[in-house]
């Protein structure tokens, strides 16, 4: 299985603050047949089912503000939120999916400081 | 646009199979991936197994012996067992599209216990 490995465990950013949430594969996930990476973002608020904000590690979801962005390649991978808002509150998680069994990262807890 | 929506009982007994459904609604399943996903309350997600609507499958090893996905095209389906369930399997079931789920169910918790 590739194990995927989330830091930091939760963070705390001010508003309008930029936040950085990174993400390690225990192997590559980029696929030399087509020059992509298999590994996506979601964020997921309390109660609610995740929701997917990042695919093919860099390309936006429709309808995801552009204030977030993916970045990387390989086995090491960041999210950034360019300026927090109070509605992204929330627990991110990353997710390869080049080898089944897919596997998530143990999650980041963002939260407002 | 895709929608999902999970279906079934909300508590299992020990030693019994779990029985979900996910309807799939403004679209045909005739076409991507479908997986399953559970989290169980507080923790974190895990990928059940995921069925292509030729039905042909794959399930993560963990659960693999217990496992059963199956597709009903002509309803727009697809359905999950899990058998022999302990309490470690309560959770929020989800169902979701693609390889990068990038539609979900509202989820279902499914509670085991007698």
């Amino acid at each position: 299985d590739i194990v995927m490995t989330q830091s930091p465990d939760s963070l705390a950013v001010s508003l309008g603050e930029r936040a950085t949430i990174n993400c390690k594969s225990s192997q590559s996930v980029l696929s030399s047949s087509n020059n992509n990476n298999f590994l996506a973002w979601f964020q997921q608020k309390s109660g609610q089912p995740p929701k997917l904000l990042i695919y093919w590690a860099s390309t936006r979801e429709s309808g995801v503000p552009d204030r977030f962005s993916g970045s990387g390649s390989g086995t090491d991978f960041t999210l950034t939120i360019s300026s927090l808002q109070a509605e992204d509150v929330a627990v991110y998680y990353c997710q390869q999916y080049y080898n089944t069994p897919y596997t998530f990262g143990q999650g980041t807890k963002l939260e407002i400081k | 646009q895709v929608q999902l929506q999970e279906s079934g009982p909300g508590l299992v007994k020990p030693s019994e199979t779990l029985s979900l459904t996910c309807t799939v609604s403004g679209g045909s399943i005739g076409t991507y991936y479908w997986s399953w996903i559970r989290q169980p309350p507080g923790k974190g997600l895990e990928w059940i197994g995921y069925i292509y609507y030729s039905g042909s499958t794959s399930y993560n090893p963990s659960l693999k012996s217990r496992v059963t996905i199956s597709v009903d095209t002509s309803k727009n389906q697809f359905s999950l067992k899990l058998s022999s369930v302990t309490a470690a399997d309560t959770a929020v079931y989800y169902c979701t599209k693609r390889g990068y789920f990038d539609v979900w169910g509202r989820g279902t918790l499914v509670t085991v216990s007698s």
